[in-house]
């Protein structure tokens, strides 16, 4: 089953607009969420990553929120630039020991394209 | 330090045969991860090293699979009779973990396998 779902497949933004990314969690045991990038030919790049303890991270454009309660979190980027297209991945964890000993869960990507 | 590199980058070989693929992690990362993705889907978790130690295989992991991470340092990840469905992006990772650091993980480029 999956434990970290990326509902759309795709998505189109024009240049200069924003786009919003999904991602929903059926695990609550989940408490460090992450979003990677990947061009084509390359393995994915860490973008931004938030706690379960805070609602929001913010990091130049992008901006990751985390709604507990819907087990949903949305990265956001803005303005959207066409150097942005690439798949995003949503990634989960979860470490209650603190050892740090837990691989990530990754959703299936969504195809983001940036339309100059 | 110029990230995590994998060798090689492409492999192609018949069903049956070994095949072994090589991760130089960030020199500093304690951790290293294994991950293999396939087509539409995000990278799925293989096994972890902390040093040298092998810490955790996913089911995923048969018993034609195997890895190791001699001194802590370089990674190796060996297929044993290669079957079709072996076929994938094998994805390494690493990172620094230490009390109170966080989840991220690095990856590198990755190496294709094709089984034919």
């Amino acid at each position: 089953d999956q434990q970290v779902k990326q509902n759309s497949p795709s998505l189109s933004v024009q240049e200069g607009r924003i786009s919003i990314l999904n991602c929903d969690y059926t695990n609550s045991m989940f408490d460090y969420f992450l979003w990677y990038k990947k061009y084509p030919a390359e393995g994915p790049t860490f973008l931004i990553s938030i706690s379960s303890i805070k609602d929001k991270n913010e990091d130049g454009r992008f901006t990751v929120f985390l709604n507990k309660s819907a087990k949903h979190l949305s990265l956001h980027i803005v303005p959207s630039q066409p150097g942005d297209s690439a798949v995003y991945f949503c990634a989960a964890s979860f470490d209650p020991a603190n050892s740090g000993n837990t691989p990530l869960v990754f959703g299936k990507g969504t195809r983001l394209s940036v339309i100059a | 330090d110029t990230g995590v590199s994998q060798n090689p980058r492409h492999k192609i070989t018949k069903r049956g045969q070994n095949v072994t693929f090589r991760c130089d992690p960030i020199s500093e990362h304690n951790r290293l991860y294994w991950y293999r993705q396939t087509l539409g889907q995000g990278p799925e978790f293989l096994t972890y090293f902390q040093n040298e130690a092998q810490l955790e295989k996913s089911r995923l992991l048969s018993d034609r699979f195997s890895a190791e991470r001699p001194k802590g340092s370089f990674s190796t990840l060996e297929i044993q009779r290669t079957e079709q469905g072996d076929s994938a992006m094998y994805l390494c990772a690493s990172s620094l973990w230490s009390s109170g650091s966080s989840y991220e993980q690095y990856f590198g480029p990755g190496t294709r396998l094709t089984v034919t």
